[in-house]
């Protein structure tokens, strides 16, 4: 069964700075998509970026970028930049290419706090 | 513009009580999705549809229940809600290979 790992609960980060959420993942299919979701204090969940395992080069999206390591099954998210909204919870998230169907497996969750 | 709502927003219930929280999409997209979310688990998949009269049990789906009459909708029914059942439910849908997934705006759900 696929899993997804968030190891850091809550993370903090100086208004401008960057800051690095982790991620790792667990599967045996080859073709799958990652993605990171942003949950602020409404509740709604928000896309932030995707990523194709079959794709080589990495996401990015603005100030948000991921380091995809297939091989380390690593799917980290880079924030540059960090404004103060940009405080959330951040999840990461698995879905297996080949069904087709839209399920998502869920890490559970960091927090993070940026400082102004 | 195409949405997904959901209602309530927020529920209190007794123990015991049959609940049905509503979720209706207008992206016409085929998979629809329940998820609940709690602290330390992330979200976790209840039931799900690939479309009409299609449905299917996800990784925490004992004691909820789910149909699917037309394309917009996927009630999710608690047949006799518990206290453990206390928790954020989410609706998401999603077109077939086609993105991640829509989310709805939540219900809060507590039972007494």
């Amino acid at each position: 069964a696929q899993t997804v790992t968030q190891s850091q609960p809550e993370m903090s980060v100086q208004e401008a700075e960057t800051v690095t959420l982790s991620c790792t993942y667990d599967t045996s299919e080859s073709d799958y998509y990652l993605f990171w979701y942003k949950q602020p204090p409404s509740r709604q969940m928000i896309l932030v970026i995707r990523q194709e395992a079959y794709k080589q080069q990495n996401a990015t999206e603005n100030r948000f970028s991921v380091n995809f390591q297939k091989a380390a099954k690593s799917f980290s998210l880079k924030i540059s930049d960090s404004q103060l909204g940009d405080a959330a919870m951040y999840f990461c998230a698995y879905r297996a290419g080949s069904s087709n169907t839209g399920k998502l497996i869920f890490g559970q969750g960091t927090t993070l706090q940026v400082k102004p | 513009d195409a949405e997904i709502t959901q209602s309530p927003r927020h529920k209190i219930t007794e123990t015991g009580r049959q609940v049905t929280l509503a979720c209706h999409q207008t992206w016409n997209h085929n998979n629809m999705f329940w998820y609940r979310q709690d602290l330390g688990h992330g979200l976790r998949l209840i039931h799900y549809s690939y479309g009409v009269q299609d449905t299917n049990k996800g990784e925490v789906s004992d004691g909820y229940s789910v149909s699917r009459s037309n394309t917009e909708d996927l009630p999710l029914t608690l047949e006799s809600a518990a206290s453990s059942q206390t928790s954020v439910y989410f609706c998401a849908s999603s077109h077939h290979r086609d993105g991640p997934g829509f989310f709805g705006p939540g219900t809060r759900l507590t039972v007494l």
